[in-house]
């Protein structure tokens, strides 16, 4: 049983470039989550999808970004116009479908991302 | 608006002995609560879930529950070095986006 992967693990763009990140949840669970953390704080969420479908999406969630899990298996995270703000860690979670454990969220290593 | 408040530490104790760790929530409406490690540029690790009121042991992990007080809190018997991590408190209420707390900064002294 592989864990959450997500690529890439770091990414330097210019301002103003458009970046995608990647991730592939663990393989039998349907929910994936995106945050976001920022040094010295907890991860913030993002946007959440049950399969294919985007059920939740955090008012942190501006214009520029956009999820997408067209198959309900991997998922990306795609931000247009980066900002200097955007910088931090861009985290993916999983969890499985089944029983009191479908609340627990299992997370990837990250994607750090740098706006120069 | 959720909040989840932890005590950002640094937080030390001496190796073996036992680290609490404590958090607050702000939402009474949480139903399911977690604690995550976190090792410096690393991403989070889930450690302990706790969903009902009262104690949890795993190892030497355990994770206390006081939904009245809107209270959690993890215990650490027998503190290695290798505990030293920041130590995420996060809560959920539906099957949606964890909040987290900011995180208490723990050091186990050799």
């Amino acid at each position: 049983d592989t864990g959450v992967s997500q690529n890439p693990r770091h990414k330097i763009t210019k301002r103003g470039q458009n970046v995608t990140f990647r991730c592939d949840p663990i393989s039998e669970h349907n929910r994936l989550y995106w945050y976001r953390q920022t040094l010295g704080q907890g991860p913030e969420f993002l946007t959440y999808f049950q399969n294919e479908a985007q059920l939740e999406k955090s008012r942190l969630l501006s214009d520029r970004f956009s999820a997408e899990r067209p198959k309900g298996s991997f998922s990306t995270l795609e931000i247009q116009r980066t900002e200097q703000g955007d910088s931090a860690m861009y985290l993916c979670a999983s969890s499985q479908p089944r029983g009191r454990s479908s609340y627990e969220q299992y997370f990837g290593p990250g994607t750090r991302l740098t706006v120069t | 608006q959720k909040e989840v408040e932890q005590n950002s530490g640094p937080l030390s104790v001496p190796e073996g002995a036992i680290a609490s760790l404590n958090c607050t929530y702000s939402d009474r409406g949480s139903q399911s609560f977690f604690w995550y490690r976190q090792y410096s540029g690393k991403s989070p690790e889930l450690i302990m879930s706790i969903y009902s009121n009262g104690d949890k042991e795993d190892g030497r992990f355990t994770a206390q529950l006081n939904k009245a007080s809107q209270y959690v809190s993890l215990l650490i018997r027998d503190s290695q070095p290798s505990d030293s991590a920041t130590y995420l408190c996060a809560v959920l209420e539906r099957a949606d986006g964890l909040t987290f707390g900011k995180g208490t900064h723990l050091i186990i002294q050799p």
